[in-house]
């Protein structure tokens, strides 16, 4: 059964320092989604991306956050300069169609600790 | 601001016992709602994608039911089996796309 991939599967960086997290999400989705969960909140959104540009945006996803598309398969979440706030579980998701049967399959997460 | 709430939070149950639990959403702006079963260093499984009022999906023994005109929906778990034990996550989309996570309930079950 296709599956949603990201590796690597913990990254620890230290603050100031550049990450990129790497997703192959199930290969005929068409749209692309990375969420994040800090330790004991809620899972949030951070970004969808749909025909090589961003589609919609959380207050999250602000400068120092970047996706990229950058061949057919990987798709990447960038983060310029860590913070410690940024420590979270990172997670990648895939869809054929945002439309209202648009079921959306995650990744396993890539665990983000910033010191 | 949109807000998904779950109860209870974690749930303790014996082996054959039959649970539900809750997730409220807004009622406005509806499009879907998504459960998830999340087991730790696992991809969220999904379980349901609901979208009409009423719907009633069924996976094995879970199956779930929707009010979108009140906003909440019901996770039934019939006979609890260990291999249960998981958190489950419900999810609000809304007219964009994303989805708005509830905080989820951990469901153990005890042989």
């Amino acid at each position: 059964e296709p599956e949603v991939t990201q590796t690597p599967s913990h990254q620890v960086t230290q603050m100031g320092q550049e990450v990129i997290l790497r997703c192959v999400p199930i290969s005929n989705h068409l749209y692309f989604y990375w969420y994040r969960q800090i330790l004991g909140q809620k899972v949030e959104f951070l970004v969808s991306f749909y025909n090589n540009e961003i589609s919609e945006k959380s207050e999250i996803f602000d400068d120092q956050f970047s996706v990229e598309r950058p061949d057919g398969s990987n798709f990447t979440l960038k983060i310029r300069s860590t913070k410690l706030e940024d420590s979270a579980m990172y997670f990648c998701a895939s869809s054929e169609a945002p439309g209202q049967g648009g079921e959306q399959y995650f990744g396993p997460g890539t665990r983000l600790t910033v010191t | 601001i949109l807000n998904v709430e779950q109860s209870p939070q974690s749930l303790h149950v014996q082996e054959g016992d039959s649970t539900n639990f809750t997730c409220s959403f807004p009622s406005s702006n509806f499009y879907a709602l998504h459960w998830y079963r999340w087991e730790t260093a696992k991809s969220p499984e999904a379980l349901f994608v609901m979208t009409l009022n009423g719907d009633e999906k069924k996976k094995g023994r879970i199956s779930a039911t929707l009010n979108t005109k009140e906003g909440y929906s019901y996770l039934y778990i019939k006979g609890s089996q260990p291999e249960d034990s998981a958190t489950y996550l419900c999810a609000f989309r809304g007219s964009q796309g994303n989805l708005i996570f509830g905080k989820g309930t951990k469901l153990s079950v005890k042989p």
